[in-house]
């Protein structure tokens, strides 16, 4: 149980171009869902928090209109990269929770963004 | 904000040798899980181990809340146990958010 799944697994895109890419709880209810960055070789990095039906919060320093979260359901989360340039380029991991299965995180198997 | 801390950040292992993984905390947490990011990212599940002690298999876990630490032990390490492992903390009131530690980098030789 507990499965998160993502889509793309992988994106190549070119610059000024827009980017969505999917996360779906598949077997739960996800109350609140979770978009990560992770560079190469490095940790991952909150972006931003996202509640269903609410506005996603976002950390310091994440644009919020480069990087639109969209909850529209308990089951689905979309991350819009918008005029991608090269330095988005990045691993992408989104994570869901649910307290109806406890306050675990789980994770989805990432999405790999590269922009040229 | 609080700060996560794992040592050590790399580690060899001979296949079949035991190791233990650190991970310090500057503050209070109300949750804490292990994961292991495998060759192709995925982040695996370990433990959600907010205090106590936990086992699964080969691998156990301990925090200690008291002292903000917890340990990852792997006994009679594969060659699949290795990747990267992180610990990743929760303060209370802040939503869920998980705090992620830089990861220990582990490699195991057959």
């Amino acid at each position: 149980g507990a499965v998160v799944s993502q889509h793309p697994s992988r994106v190549i895109c070119k610059s000024g171009t827009s980017v969505k890419i999917e996360c779906r709880s598949l077997d739960f209810q996800a109350t609140t869902m979770f978009w990560y960055r992770q560079f190469p070789k490095q940790s991952l990095m909150l972006m931003a928090t996202s509640n269903e039906g609410s506005k996603a919060t976002y950390e310091q320093g994440v644009e919020k209109d480069k990087f639109l979260i969209n909850h529209a359901s308990l089951t689905l989360s979309t991350l819009t990269v918008t005029s991608a340039h090269p330095e988005d380029s990045s691993f992408y991991i989104c994570s869901a929770r649910s307290r109806a299965i406890g306050y675990e995180q789980y994770f989805g198997p990432g999405t790999r963004l590269t922009v040229t | 904000g609080i700060q996560v801390e794992q040592s050590p950040p790399d580690l060899i292992l001979q296949e079949g040798a035991n190791s233990t993984l650190r991970c310090n905390f500057s503050d209070s947490v109300n949750n804490l899980q292990w994961f292991h990011q495998n060759p192709w990212g995925q982040l695996i599940n370990l433990f959600y181990i907010p205090s106590g002690t936990k086992q699964n298999g080969r691998l156990s876990a301990t925090t200690v809340a008291t002292e903000r630490y917890s340990l990852l032990y792997i006994s009679s390490s594969q060659t699949t146990d290795s990747g990267v492992y992180f610990c990743a903390v929760e303060q209370y009131n802040q939503g869920g958010k998980l705090i992620f530690g830089q990861g220990t980098e582990l490699s195991v030789k057959p």
